[in-house]
């Protein structure tokens, strides 16, 4: 059972424009939210979090956005740039006792288009 | 640099073959974790360690893998017997704090013929 889905596989966006990367989770017990982004060959790279005492976090380029009552968060990218192609991928946690590990969802394939 | 570092970054073995990874966090974290990526998916938990003490293990960790952090620093992820799908990219990562941010190392991609 995933309970961390990002159902857009790929996700194809102009340079210069906004990136919306969604993730959706199923567990009301996760409290704290991750974003990485990954390049080929190479571990996944820390961009943001968001604890969900909050509903927003912003960091330059990067907003995540999260709506507990919906179970859903958003990474915003503004603008995109050509770096920013990669596989993002939602990550999520409990703050209680128990497991450590993060949950992830299967990733977002962001394609920068010149 | 002062990332996780993992050894070897490739290796590619024969079905029924050890192998044994290894993963330096950076250094003042005390968690270490070990997770695994095969294609199409996120990372899968696998096991973490707070210092030298294993704290949890995910089911995916069959009695073929064995991690241990002997002193507290350096970790190793030993799979036994291998099998083709034991194929993957295996990530190793630390934090500072419990429930923290963590940041992963380059990976050991294993190939299983």
């Amino acid at each position: 059972d995933q309970q961390v889905k990002q159902n857009s596989p790929s996700l194809s966006v102009q340079e210069g424009r906004i990136s919306i990367l969604n993730c959706d989770y199923t567990n009301s017990m996760f409290d704290y939210f991750l974003w990485y982004k990954k390049y080929p060959a190479e571990g996944p790279t820390f961009l943001i979090s968001i604890s969900s005492i909050k509903d927003k976090n912003e960091d330059g380029r990067f907003t995540v956005f999260l709506n507990k009552s919906a179970k859903h968060l958003s990474l915003h990218i503004v603008p995109s740039q050509p770096g920013d192609s990669a596989v993002y991928f939602c990550a999520a946690s409990f703050s209680g006792g128990g497991a450590d590990g993060l949950t992830f969802g299967k990733g977002t394939h962001l394609i920068i288009q010149p | 640099d002062t990332g996780v570092s993992q050894d070897p970054r490739h290796k590619i073995t024969k079905r029924g073959q050890n192998v044994t990874f290894r993963c330096d966090p950076i250094s003042e974290h005390n968690r270490l974790y070990w997770y695994r990526q095969t294609l199409g998916q996120g990372p899968e938990f696998l096991t973490y360690f707070q210092n030298e003490a294993q704290l949890e293990k995910s089911r995916l960790l069959s009695d073929r893998f064995s991690a241990e952090r002997p002193k507290g620093s350096f970790s190793t992820l030993e799979i036994q017997r291998t099998e083709q799908g034991d194929s993957a990219m295996y990530l190793c990562a630390s934090s500072l704090v419990a429930k923290g941010t963590q940041y992963f190392g380059p990976g050991t991609r294993l190939l299983v013929l």
